[in-house]
C-alpha cells in the first residue's frame, strides 16, 4: 500500500511565525501535492513538484513555498504565518503517467 | 479553467438503503479522468472511483458505481446499501487527461449513514 505521512496532525502557530509542513511518501512518486482543505471551498492546489528542484505553483500559491529536496519529502513552507492561512493541509503523492492520487492524513493547522 | 459543482452540501441515508451523490463539471478538454473521494472523520482521503472520460461503461467497484453522462457533464456517485462506515466526506474531482497533474474538486458533499 502507498504511505503517505505527514508530520504533525496538529500544529499551533503564532503570527509571523515560519512554519514548515513535512510531507513523506514510501513508493517512490514522482509528483508530490500540498493542497489546503477549508469549508465551502474543498481542496485546492497550492503547489506540486514533478521531481526532485522542482516545484509548480497551484491555484493559490500566495504566503506559501516549497522544497524538495529528496524524491520522497516535499515540504510547505509558510515564511511568515498569518491567521488566514489557519486550515487544513494536505499532502499527496502520484507517479508520473498514473492520475490517481494518494493521500496523507492532513495537518490541521491554527495560526494564532 | 475547469470548476467541479457538488451541488448537495449535506445528505443522508439510512443504512442499507441507496444514496445518489451529485457532481458536474465544466470543461473544454475532450480527454479527462473523473474520480470520487471519500475523506472519512478520521480524515484520510480515498479515492473511491475513477472514471476515464474515453470510456463510455459506467466504472464500479463493489457497492459504488458512478453514472457518467458526458454530454450533460454529469458524473453521479451511487452508493448501494449503505453502510454505516461511508459515512464521510465526498468530493468529485477533475483531471484533464495528457500530462496533467492537477486535481480541481468540488466542494464537498457530506454524507451521513443512520443507523
Amino acid at each position: 500500500d502507498v504511505k503517505v505521512t505527514q508530520s504533525s496532525r496538529y500544529l499551533v502557530k503564532r503570527t509571523g511565525e515560519k512554519v514548515f509542513l513535512e510531507c513523506v511518501q514510501d513508493m517512490d512518486h514522482e509528483n508530490m501535492f500540498w493542497y489546503r482543505q477549508d469549508p465551502g471551498l474543498g481542496l485546492r492546489l497550492i503547489y506540486f513538484s514533478y521531481d526532485v528542484k522542482m516545484k509548480e505553483k497551484g491555484d493559490i500559491p500566495e504566503g506559501y513555498s516549497v522544497s524538495r529536496e529528496k524524491k520522497e519529502r516535499f515540504s510547505l513552507i509558510l515564511e511568515s504565518a498569518s491567521t488566514n492561512q489557519t486550515s487544513m493541509y494536505l499532502c499527496a503523492s502520484s507517479r508520473q503517467g498514473v492520475k490517481t492520487q494518494y493521500f496523507g492524513p492532513g495537518t490541521r493547522l491554527l495560526v494564532l | 479553467a475547469q470548476t467541479v459543482t457538488q451541488s448537495q452540501p449535506e445528505m443522508s441515508v439510512q443504512e442499507a438503503e441507496t444514496v445518489t451523490l451529485s457532481c458536474t463539471y465544466d470543461t473544454s478538454e475532450n480527454n479527462y479522468y473523473l474520480f470520487w473521494y471519500k475523506q472519512p472523520p478520521s480524515r484520510q482521503m480515498i479515492l473511491v472511483i475513477r472514471q476515464e472520460a474515453y470510456k463510455q461503461q459506467n466504472a464500479t467497484e463493489n457497492r459504488f458505481s458512478v453514472n457518467f453522462q458526458k454530454a450533460a457533464k454529469s458524473f453521479s456517485l451511487k452508493i448501494s446499501d449503505s453502510q454505516l462506515g461511508d459515512t464521510a466526506m465526498y468530493f468529485c474531482a477533475f483531471m484533464k487527461g495528457g500530462g496533467a497533474n492537477n486535481l480541481f474538486f468540488g466542494t464537498g458533499t457530506r454524507l451521513t449513514v443512520i443507523p
